[in-house]
């Protein structure tokens, strides 16, 4: 399978902790993107990177969320102190240069109890 | 774009009748409109996009159409079969895509 991957696909934790996930976009993409989509909402979106380089943060990131991309291969979110307000499917999609197309993965989806 | 509405948020429709769902955009530089399909525990697929120097493109049982006086652009499915039913969205901009919150469509036998 050549297609974006996610892990973990699921997670629950308390709140408080902290929790990481990983993205691993399709090879020959550059781009990468993390968005946070709740239930009955389109996604939102949280970061993106060009390879190594993070280029753009939402305001909906805050400073308890923290995303890398060293190689500018797989990409990390970490969310730090969780809240309960955190709990949703955290979505990574990765893009060739600048195409429009954005190839998603299937997400990870966060509980904080 | 910083706001792109989609409605409706559900649709129902019987199998073989057309469905069509609208969004609206705000920022005027906007110039590629792509529509996505979520199935259930999937995250979401291109089904079709347009830009903005064409007004309507079609793919088999996949239209969309472009209005960009009026800031509006649809989806249109045609002969709609029960493997339509899913979430759909609508969104904007080039690369950094910004989602409306969905239709749930329904295509009953």
């Amino acid at each position: 399978d050549t297609g974006v991957s996610q892990d973990p696909r699921h997670k629950i934790t308390k709140r408080g902790q902290n929790v990481t996930f990983r993205c691993d976009p399709i090879s020959e993409h550059n781009r990468l993107y993390w968005y946070r989509q709740t239930l009955g909402q389109g996604p939102e979106f949280l970061t993106y990177f060009q390879n190594e380089a993070q280029l753009e943060k939402s305001r909906l990131l805050s400073d308890r969320f923290s995303a890398e991309r060293p190689k500018g291969s797989f990409s990390t979110l970490e969310i730090q102190r969780t809240e309960q307000g955190d709990s949703a499917m955290y979505l990574c999609a990765s893009s060739y240069l600048n195409t429009g197309e954005l190839f998603f993965g299937e997400g990870s989806r966060l509980t904080v109890l | 774009g910083e706001n792109v509405e989609q409605h409706p948020s559900t649709l129902s429709v019987q199998e073989g009748d057309s469905a069509v769902i609208k969004c609206t955009y705000s920022d005027s530089a906007s110039n590629y409109f792509p529509w996505y399909k979520q199935e259930l525990g999937k995250g979401p697929q291109l089904i079709i996009d347009i830009r903005s120097n064409v007004g309507e493109k079609k793919d088999q049982r996949i239209a969309v159409t472009l209005n960009k006086t009026a800031k509006h652009f649809s989806l249109h499915i045609t002969e709609t079969q029960p493997e339509d039913s899913a979430v759909y969205f609508c969104a904007d901009s080039w690369g950094k895509l910004q989602f409306g919150a969905g239709t749930q469509v329904v295509v009953t036998p």
